[in-house]
């Protein structure tokens, strides 16, 4: 089945610069890969996600690239801000397929210093 | 609108005791997950419903954990006889289609169990 591995475990950066978040899967039939931000308390939420058709996508200030190749992807923070400390967590799946659930990653807790 | 909502917010139960955990998904959705998440970890999937076909139940992690849907409203998971180390947040999510291919997930804020 898939797995999925995320790194780092933890990131701490100053506000305003970049945070990168990697995952790598080895489904190779994994197709969907979203990202989700989760805070204290709270269930994750959906902050983006790609397709295995599309190599980047983009949406303010964060963006998600995928090497279908190398089979990992990558979560991109510009500027970051305090409330992007979050835990994030990646994920991939099959759609089209039987199974019904995503696989996820073990989480990156990111703590932005102001 | 509503969210997903999940009941109760924490649960704190003696080994050995049964625990119902209950979940209100978004009106609409057909899709229904449950993960667990414990502390400091990823979230570990459990089961999925979707419609009227049977659940995958293959993320279960023993029999004395199991789970209902009636149609498309609300699911219960039922813990028996429950471990220390089942204490966990478990997580409920639902979606509009299966396979979040064109509808993600959305999730409750979790049931925090804790048994003692």
């Amino acid at each position: 089945g898939e797995n999925v591995e995320q790194h780092p475990s933890t990131l701490s950066v100053q506000e305003g610069d970049s945070a990168v978040i990697k995952c790598t899967y080895s489904d190779s039939a994994s197709n969907y890969f979203p990202w989700y931000k989760q805070e204290l308390g709270k269930g994750p939420q959906l902050i983006i996600d790609i397709r295995s058709n599309v190599g980047e996508k983009k949406d303010q200030r964060i963006a998600v690239t995928l090497n279908k190749t190398a089979k990992h992807f990558s979560l991109h923070i510009t500027e970051t801000q305090p409330e992007d400390s979050a835990v994030y967590f990646c994920a991939a799946s099959r759609y089209g397929g039987s199974q019904g659930n995503l696989i996820f990653g073990k989480g990156t807790k990111l703590s932005v210093k102001p | 609108g509503a969210g997903v909502s999940q009941s109760p917010s924490n649960k704190v139960t003696e080994k050995g005791k049964d625990v119902e955990l209950r979940c209100d998904p978004i009106s609409g959705h057909t899709a229904l997950y449950w993960y667990r998440q414990r502390l400091g970890q990823g979230l570990e999937f459990l089961i999925y419903f979707q419609g009227n076909s049977a659940p995958d139940k293959s993320g279960l992690p023993s029999d004395r954990f199991s789970a209902e849907r009636t149609g498309e409203s609300v699911s219960t998971l039922t813990i028996q006889r429950t471990q220390q180390e089942d204490s966990a947040v478990y997580l409920c999510a639902s979606s509009l289609v299966p396979r979040t291919a064109d509808s993600p997930l959305h999730f409750g804020n979790g049931t925090r169990l804790t048994v003692t």
